[in-house]
């Protein structure tokens, strides 16, 4: 069946450490997002990709880096510079134009210790 | 300001009720979403609509453009349907999505 893995499901990090979470789609989507959720709030948008070697920074870029070589695959890396990285981390992928709905991960959450 | 609030934020309801959760935005969109969250935190979306009204099975969603605003109803609501909706809707400008904050529904037997 298509869709969209994340990994981990859970993970817990020590401070200082970079982690990179993984998102893999076999949905044959050009687009793809990372957002973040905290309790309480919307999900707020860390990094997007519409195509292969191009993403663009989202509203809460800051201390996270990403990567696109395959269409398929956007992971996250959660930097140290990264403040408070203690959250649930959704990717979601979607196919170009104006039909295209949105397709999430089963999410990953990340836990500071 | 956030673009997308949605009321009520918590909602219990017994089972066999009718729901109803709105979601109003402020922004021009090209499509409104509503989505549902599982307490195991992936989201599955149920309706992307750009007018008008949309039925799957017990849930119907409808879309008022001019008033910038949207609702998802739940017919003869279930235990199962307990999860949080979360309205987005996509800007017409751009690829950016907006999130609401969701609705926690809670539907007891």
């Amino acid at each position: 069946d298509g869709g969209i893995t994340q990994s981990p499901k859970y993970l817990f990090r020590k401070e200082g450490q970079n982690v990179t979470l993984s998102c893999e789609q076999n949905l044959n989507h050009d687009a793809m997002y990372w957002y973040r959720q905290d309790p309480g709030q919307g999900l707020r948008l860390i990094y997007y990709s519409q195509i292969v070697n191009d993403f663009q920074k989202g509203d809460i870029a800051e201390g996270y880096s990403v990567s696109r070589e395959k269409k398929e695959s956007f992971p996250l890396t959660v930097t140290s510079a990264q403040k408070n990285p203690t959250a649930f981390y959704l990717c979601a992928s979607r196919r170009q134009g104006s039909t295209g709905e949105l397709f999430f991960g089963e999410g990953s959450r990340l836990t500071v210790l | 300001k956030n673009e997308v609030e949605q009321s009520p934020q918590n909602l219990t309801a017994q089972e066999g009720e009718f729901i109803t959760i709105n979601c109003s935005y402020s922004v021009g969109i090209s499509a409104l979403h509503w989505l549902q969250q599982h307490p195991g935190g992936g989201i599955v979306s149920l309706f992307m609509l750009s007018s008008g009204k949309k039925k799957h099975g017990r849930l119907i969603a409808t879309i008022n453009i001019q008033e910038k605003h949207s609702s998802l109803h739940i017919t003869a609501s279930h235990p199962r349907d307990s999860a949080v909706y979360i309205c987005a809707v996509r800007s017409n400008t751009g690829n950016q999505f907006y999130f609401g904050t969701g609705t926690s529904l809670t539907v007891i037997p």
